[in-house]
């Protein structure tokens, strides 16, 4: 079946690049996600990137894709504090664009 | 332009015990789902609407689950009855075309 993977941890320190990867399965030709869930709040869209790009530049924000190896990543350059959150990575389904499905996530924390 | 509106916010009930949950989606959102979050967890789709129309209900556990869009637009999630492994955030999105999807703040239930 189609499963989204992230490692579950990252820490950087502050002013540093972060780097957050996501293995997928499978995904239709659309949109791939990046969204950010903050503590008590709902998910937000951080970014995506179109099937057929292999980046994505967004201000501080660099999405990856890699599609032969079913591998995304999502960048963040100069981290700081206000990026401490949880990232999900979300990939459409095969059988349906409309549906995605999410990664567990993975949970940055910034060190001083 | 408002965001998409969930209530309650918070809510605690015992095992067997029955909860609703409301949404209000982004107007002009034909397109709504329902997610639900365990901690730890990426979300995971319940139900899909497409306006008063069910597209995807085949992960709702129908035994105890329901939801409804009866006029298209605001939306319910009921649980009857609740069990304790129901406990997790229930997350409402809406999507104007089936791609980038809005959530809402969600419903932590806790069920003891």
């Amino acid at each position: 079946g189609e499963d989204v993977e992230q490692s579950l941890f990252l820490s950087v320190r502050e002013g540093d690049s972060s780097v957050i990867n996501c293995t997928y399965t499978d995904s239709s030709s659309t949109y791939l996600y990046w969204y950010k869930q903050e503590p008590g709040a709902g998910l937000q869209l951080l970014t995506y990137i179109f099937s057929n790009m292999d980046m994505k530049q967004d201000q501080r924000l660099t999405v990856l894709l890699n599609k032969k190896d079913k591998h995304l990543s999502l960048r963040i350059a100069d981290t700081q504090t206000g990026d401490s959150a949880i990232y999900f990575c979300a990939v459409p389904r095969y059988s349906s664009a409309s549906k995605i499905i999410f990664g567990s996530g993975t949970r940055l924390s910034i060190r001083p | 332009e408002a965001g998409v509106a969930q209530s309650p916010r918070y809510k605690i009930i015992e095992k067997r015990q029955s909860v609703a949950f409301w949404c209000n989606p982004i107007s002009g959102h034909a397109t709504l789902y329902w997610y639900q979050q365990i901690l730890g967890q990426g979300p995971k789709l319940l139900i899909q609407f497409q306006n008063n129309g069910v597209v995807d209900d085949s992960q709702l556990p129908k035994d105890r689950f329901s939801a409804e869009r009866l006029k298209g637009v605001d939306s319910t999630l009921k649980i009857q009855p609740a069990k304790l492994e129901d406990s997790a955030v229930y997350l409402c999105a809406s999507s104007l075309s089936g791609t980038e999807q809005f959530f809402g703040p969600g419903t932590r239930l806790t069920v003891l």
